[in-house]
């Protein structure tokens, strides 16, 4: 069973804060990895991908994949209260002729003002 | 470009009953992806169609059951709806290639309820 592993939190940080949302996952040939963000009552939004070793950035937002530790995270840095939402950190995983996204559960971020 | 769209929003069924859903991708993709989130499972992959076909498959009862139409959008049913099956259903459009980096984006999702 492919699993991903997030800690669910709640991780509160204050506003201006760098938040650093952590990932796992158990398969080790898995290839693509993103961070999707979802807001309470609404549906995942993309942030980022990240395909290779090393640090991307975006913005405030930068992924870090370590794929001989088999871990991902994502740094968000000056922290705003419109950050607050639950980041989903998600592996493609190639089944068949096409990948499917595993997702952990989730990290529940809140940005204290 | 517009994004995801899925119809309806909101569903409430009783159990036993059956439910459509309805999911139209971006334009000029291919691929539909469909996921179940519930509170204790999060989000749970069902099957995923490509041209018409269904290319993968999670592991989730025969009740569960997707068709894509030759416009690329799709409809998921669940025939005998159970209690278990209130959830958000998400659907998630992408290219479609086999690419390591096609990504997918979701539409808002139906949240259906089961009495």
């Amino acid at each position: 069973q492919k699993e991903v592993e997030q800690n669910s939190g709640p991780l509160s940080v204050p506003e201006g804060a760098i938040a650093s949302l952590n990932c796992t996952y158990s398969d080790r040939v898995s290839q693509s990895f993103f961070w999707y963000r979802q807001y309470s009552g609404k549906s995942p939004e993309l942030i980022m991908s990240i395909y290779s070793n090393g640090d991307k950035e975006d913005g405030r937002f930068t992924a870090q994949l370590n794929k001989a530790s088999q871990y991902v995270s994502l740094l968000i840095r000056d922290s705003q209260p419109s950050d607050s939402a639950t980041y989903l950190c998600a592996v493609l995983n190639y089944g068949g002729s096409q990948g499917n996204l595993i997702f952990g559960k989730g990290t529940k971020l809140s940005v204290k003002p | 470009k517009a994004g995801v769209t899925q119809t309806p929003r909101y569903l409430i069924k009783t159990r036993g009953q059956q439910v459509t859903l309805s999911c139209s991708p971006i334009s000029g993709h291919r691929s539909v992806s469909w996921y179940q989130q519930t509170p204790g499972q999060g989000l749970q992959f069902l099957f995923e169609y490509f041209s018409e076909t269904q290319r993968n498959k999670g592991n989730f009862p025969g009740r569960f059951s997707g068709r894509q139409f030759s416009n690329s959008r799709s409809e998921m049913n669940v025939s005998t709806l159970e209690l278990g099956d209130s959830a958000l259903y998400l659907c998630a459009s992408s290219l479609g290639t086999s690419a390591s980096t096609d990504t997918q984006y979701f539409g808002p999702g139906t949240r259906l309820t089961v009495l």
